[in-house]
């Protein structure tokens, strides 16, 4: 079983829509989710971090975590074509460990 | 301007070539990073590094190597043991989350993308 899956996308969408991005996770050492966002030939830049389970809301994003599940996802409102890029889903340890582990990447294409 | 510069943005090796990639941070930071990402596949660890002078291996280390010699530095060698190195390669450094985990976002160079021919 791979530590982390993410669903694979692509995804097209039209503008305005609510977009659900998901991931799933074996291991229960992890402590703290992120999503990052990656434009096209460009390095990712994170987008939202939280470390419990419960929803945090930035904007026009929500991420939302499930400990007792091994789940994760990341909702956008009011998508926009900007928001057109790969999302990411990243997991690491707490404490020292500073290992960091990336889902497989979902495209988003938002259709204006 | 603190950040991350990896170098150089586009690189081309024959068969058999080791090559090395540069990755130079300013940002102070104690954890660097090295992932490999290919269509389809996301970012896939190769190495990283907690403090000079130690590193661990990732998921796809096999045909690479790495050094920390200093702080800000943390190149990456793709050997000739390396079967597929046709990829765009990512370096990352992250603070040391320490007693406040908190938000220690790992940030980004924009990319070696390294061709075989």
């Amino acid at each position: 079983q791979k530590e982390v899956e993410q669903d694979p996308g692509p995804l097209s969408v039209p503008e305005g829509a609510i977009v659900s991005l998901n991931c799933t996770y074996s291991n229960s050492a992890f402590q703290y989710f992120m999503w990052y966002r990656q434009y096209s030939r460009k390095g990712p830049e994170l987008l939202m971090y939280t470390y419990s389970s419960g929803n945090k809301e930035d904007g026009r994003f929500t991420a939302q975590v499930d400990k007792s599940s091994k789940y994760i996802s990341l909702f956008i409102r009011d998508s926009q074509p900007s928001d057109s890029a790969t999302y990411l889903c990243a997991f690491t340890y707490g404490g020292a460990t500073n290992k960091l582990i990336f889902g497989t990447g979902t495209l988003l294409a938002v259709q204006p | 301007d603190g950040g991350i510069t990896q170098s150089p943005k586009y690189l081309f090796r024959k068969e058999g070539q080791n090559v090395t990639l540069s990755c130079e941070q300013n940002l102070n930071h104690d954890a660097m990073y090295w992932y490999r990402q290919d269509p389809g596949q996301g970012l896939r660890l190769i190495y990283y590094s907690q403090i000079v002078n130690d590193f661990q291996k990732g998921d796809i280390a096999e045909g690479y190597s790495v050094s920390r010699e200093k702080k800000e530095s943390f190149p990456l060698t793709v050997t000739s043991a390396q079967k597929n190195p046709t990829a765009f390669y990512l370096c990352a450094s992250r603070r040391t989350p320490g007693q406040n985990p908190g938000n220690t976002e790992a940030f980004f160079g924009q990319g070696t993308r390294l061709t075989v021919v």
